[in-house]
């Protein structure tokens, strides 16, 4: 299976730590969407990222998170310093190109992020 | 920024009943979108809508895109046990440096056998 590939499913962390989510996309598919969602909520955009390039980071929050998507390896969302707040699941989509259509975007099964 | 009321945020059926949820929005999108999430799962995309006034089906789900594009529909007809799960309507506007889907809220459908 070829899908969205996402790790860690689960993480759980203190507030302080760093945690570090991966995303390895569609094969064929160069551009990477992270998304987050909080508890009985839907999902919301933070980030749209081609290689070695973020597009559009306009959900990203200004402090403590970042993401890349280098020219080898899986996309990777970086929290920084967690706060409880952070406690959500966070959604890889992948898509082939750029306005290709919204039907082709894929999301992987997410990685669920917990901070103590 | 755009927002997307979904209704109702849940919904207890019997099994063989039809169910209808809908998403409504003070702003226009360019494309609406259905998605049904199971539980530690990603969204899977159900049916994929791109122009007002458009009716599709998917076996048993229909959808449409309002003619305002303002809002948008989602039934199930015939449900059954795994049609279980919470469904997305997300909407997409498209604009210069822009691709982002907006989400509603979701809507939680439970069916009793």
């Amino acid at each position: 299976n070829a899908g969205v590939m996402q790790n860690p499913r689960h993480l759980v962390r203190r507030r302080g730590q760093e945690a570090r989510l991966r995303c390895s996309p569609m094969k064929g598919h160069s551009h990477v969407y992270w998304y987050r969602q909080l508890p009985e909520e839907g999902l919301k955009f933070m980030v749209y990222l081609q290689k070695e390039n973020i597009i559009d980071e306009s959900g990203m929050p200004k402090e403590r998170f970042s993401a890349e998507f280098p020219k080898e390896g899986p996309s990777i969302l970086r929290i920084q310093q967690v706060v409880r707040g952070d406690s959500a699941a966070y959604f890889c989509a992948s898509s082939p190109a750029r306005g290709s259509g919204a039907n082709v975007l894929t999301f992987g099964a997410g990685s669920r992020l917990t901070v103590l | 920024g755009q927002q997307l009321n979904q209704s109702p945020q849940s919904m207890f059926i019997q099994e063989g009943e039809d169910v209808s949820m809908n998403c409504t929005s003070s702003s226009i999108f360019n494309t609406w979108l259905w998605y049904k999430q199971d539980p530690g799962e990603g969204p899977v995309l159900l049916i994929a809508l791109y122009k007002a006034g458009e009716l599709t089906s998917n076996g048993r789900l229909t959808a449409q895109f309002g003619i305002t594009r303002k809002d948008s529909f989602l039934n199930i007809s015939a449900s059954i046990p795994s049609d279980v799960g919470i469904y997305f309507c997300a909407g997409l506007v498209l604009g210069a440096g822009s691709y982002q889907l907006t989400f509603g809220k979701g809507t939680k459908l439970s069916v009793i056998p």
